[in-house]
């Protein structure tokens, strides 16, 4: 079982590239999203989406944008990257079932930018 | 917004004690989900112990267990037996019960280590 995969699992970009992280689903899922995580702290939520096209900013959405052609695939884009932006990004996915359905996370991308 | 406060960076506790992490939240919902996650150093988020606040019962997962007091807003996670695999950053998350994509609000985490 592939779960949801991430790529790659590190990159380093200097200050103005631009880069897309990958995220693959095979659980079907509706409900997917994108989180980072700074050194020291919790998650935070960038986008997210409740299907095939459709996706929402979530808590720290500047700087990127998302896309959702298909159920399976949900790709982070960083355009013009900043220092900033430096952090470890999941992303998940889970079924609607009215929030108790657990989130199934991919095992990260740890980006740098310098 | 809902928030999730961990007043707790860092625990230490030996192998085969107890343990508990502290977990507090914020929200004017009366239905909702509260999650433990665990990170090991490997960097993957693995779900621990899950809670539906409209049951009274406190969740128990083996050797993992919550205290939950709906009024008092607090979700604290017991970890009896510790063992060294146990180490880890933990992050309290909370859910919506309704509303659309149900998205998880986390803590900043607390650093357990465990010790011989």
């Amino acid at each position: 079982n592939a779960g949801v995969t991430q790529t790659p699992k590190f990159r380093i970009l200097k200050i103005g590239q631009s880069m897309t992280l990958q995220c693959a689903q095979d659980m079907n899922h509706n409900y997917m999203y994108w989180y980072r995580q700074d050194p020291g702290m919790g998650l935070k939520l960038i986008y997210y989406s409740v299907g095939a096209g459709i996706t929402d900013k979530g808590e720290v959405p500047n700087g990127y944008n998302v896309s959702r052609s298909t159920t399976e695939d949900f790709p982070l884009r960083l355009e013009l990257a900043a220092p900033s932006q430096t952090s470890v990004y999941f992303c998940a996915s889970s079924s609607p079932g009215q929030g108790r359905a657990p989130l199934h996370f991919g095992n990260g991308t740890r980006l740098t930018v310098t | 917004a809902q928030t999730v406060t961990q007043s707790q960076p860092e625990m230490s506790v030996q192998e085969a004690e107890t343990v508990t992490l502290s977990c507090t939240y914020d929200t004017s919902e009366s239905d909702y989900y509260l999650f433990w996650y665990k990170q090991p150093p490997s960097r993957q988020m693995i779900l621990v112990i899950r809670q539906e606040a409209y049951k009274q019962q406190n969740a128990t997962e083996n050797r993992f267990s919550v205290n939950f007091q709906k009024a008092a807003k607090s979700f604290s996670l017991k970890i009896s037996d510790s063992q060294l695999g146990d180490a880890a950053m933990y992050f309290c998350a909370y859910r919506s019960f309704t509303g659309t994509a149900s998205k998880l609000t986390f803590g900043t985490g607390t650093r357990l280590q465990v010790t011989l």
